[in-house]
């Protein structure tokens, strides 16, 4: 199994859609995890980070199921804008491997 | 808004070439990360330093990749011979200690293209 997986999809949305990304990881002491975005030939921008208790910036919200090893993204009405990749990353503790996931690409069509 | 630096931006070389590449992390981090990212692909950790140390250099390619961060500064990551495999986007990012020090802020990038 993959240290951190995600969908890869494409997952094309309409704009004003919610769509939902879910990235399962392996190593059940990871603590900490992010959200990042990265458009095309781009480099990656910290979108979020993800905390035990979920956090929300706008229209986006992140949470943690620690018990189900996964974290989330839910975006909420999507804009053309938002087409991008969502790439999770996953941390263990103190200076162990950051792991990424391969990515999720989205793609919001008018 | 202070930015990671990373040059050259693109970088041609035949095989068997070496070639480095420069970062330059935000002033204060004293994390800094070295990527190697294949298109289509999520970014893969090469080389982690903290100040000048290496805290993991495990997915490095140590027979042909070096890196060092002498003064816990800026960092060079070289790659002799250079292969027709090690053509993807090198990126760099830095963080800063403290409980946002996961936080990573990458440059952009230095793309590799091995003939």
């Amino acid at each position: 199994r993959k240290e951190v997986e995600q969908d890869p999809g494409p997952f094309n949305v309409p704009e004003g859609a919610t769509v939902a990304f879910n990235c399962t990881y392996s190593n059940s002491a990871s603590q900490s995890f992010f959200w990042y975005r990265q458009d095309c030939r781009k480099e990656p921008k910290l979108l979020m980070s993800v905390y035990s208790s979920g956090n929300e910036d706008g229209r986006f919200t992140a949470q943690l199921n620690r018990a189900s090893q996964y974290i989330s993204l839910l975006i909420r009405d999507s804009k053309l804008s938002d087409s991008a990749t969502y790439l999770c990353v996953v941390n263990g503790r103190g200076y162990q491997k950051v792991t990424f996931g391969i990515g999720t690409k989205l793609q919001v069509i008018p | 808004e202070a930015e990671v630096a990373q040059s050259p931006r693109y970088k041609i070389t035949e095989k068997s070439q070496a070639v480095a590449f420069w970062c330059d992390p935000i002033s204060g981090h004293a994390t800094l990360y070295w990527y190697r990212q294949i298109l289509g692909q999520g970014p893969e950790l090469l080389v982690q330093f903290q100040d000048e140390s290496v805290v993991d250099d495990s997915q490095l390619p140590k027979d042909r990749f070096s890196a060092e961060r002498l003064k816990g500064v800026d960092s060079t990551l070289k790659i002799q011979p250079a292969e027709l495999g090690d053509s993807a986007m090198y990126l760099c990012a830095s963080s800063k200690q403290g409980s946002e020090a996961y936080e990573q802020y990458f440059g952009p990038g230095t793309r590799l293209t091995v003939t």
